[in-house]
């Protein structure tokens, strides 16, 4: 069965770096895309980028430009999100998402089980 | 960035009420418009995809309309277990947007 697995809760000081790991399981990694989404606590959901799994090419949320940077590791079924220069309003649950189809972007079929992070000031 | 609307914000209902959630966008997004459902502690989980589409295995009361800029997403028969924040989602253009979310509770 599809799963997306991804790394454990994470505490940062303000100005720091986070990296978020999402491990794919369950079938062909390469041509589904994953989007990054991320829900500060209490709040709605916000899409902060999508990176293909076939391509090294990435879309990026204009608020994020400069700060995000999400990678792959095909070998490792595994895509990555760094967001730099942290402060507390990164403070969130980070969901990784795949796309349900090759053939499709943004309607999100899987979710991993989403990782805390906490910025502290 | 295309702006997603929902009404209201949250509802009660009682099982076996028939319950609706509107979405507007504010602007013209075809079909591209997904629903979603997230249960306290959850990730979301899809339940409608391109407006109208079940997602395979779902239950059949909940259902999806609407194209362009208004967008209608219905639960037939209301369970217990349908307890939780409703999203849309619009992924016609970059960046995907979502709804502020609809909170159904258990009157």
């Amino acid at each position: 069965q599809v799963q997306l697995v991804q790394s454990g809760p994470e505490l940062k000081k303000l100005g720091g770096s986070v990296k978020v790991s999402c491990q794919a399981s369950g079938y062909t990694f390469s041509g589904y895309g994953i989007s990054w989404v991320r829900q500060a606590p209490g709040h709605g959901l916000e899409w902060m980028g999508w990176v293909s799994t076939l391509m090294s090419h990435t879309d990026y949320a204009q608020k994020f430009q400069g700060r995000v940077t999400m990678t792959t590791d095909t070998s490792a079924s595994t895509v990555f999100m760094e967001l730099t220069n942290l402060t507390p309003d990164d403070t969130a649950v980070y969901y990784c998402a795949r796309d349900k189809t090759m053939a499709t972007r943004g309607d999100f079929d899987y979710w991993g089980q989403g990782t805390l992070v906490t910025v502290s000031s | 960035d295309i702006q997603m609307t929902q009404s209201p914000s949250s509802l009660s209902a009682s099982v076996g009420d028939r319950v609706t959630i509107f979405c507007q966008a504010s602007l013209d997004i075809r079909d591209s418009l997904n629903w979603y459902q997230q249960k306290p502690g959850r990730a979301p989980n899809l339940l409608i995809y391109g407006a109208s589409k079940l997602k395979t295995g779902g239950p059949s009361r909940f259902s999806g309309t609407g194209s362009g800029t208004h967008f209608t997403f219905t639960i037939s028969s209301f369970q217990v277990e349908d307890v939780a924040v409703y999203f849309c989602q619009q992924s016609d253009s970059l960046p995907f947007t979502f709804g502020p979310g609809t909170k159904v509770d258990l009157k």
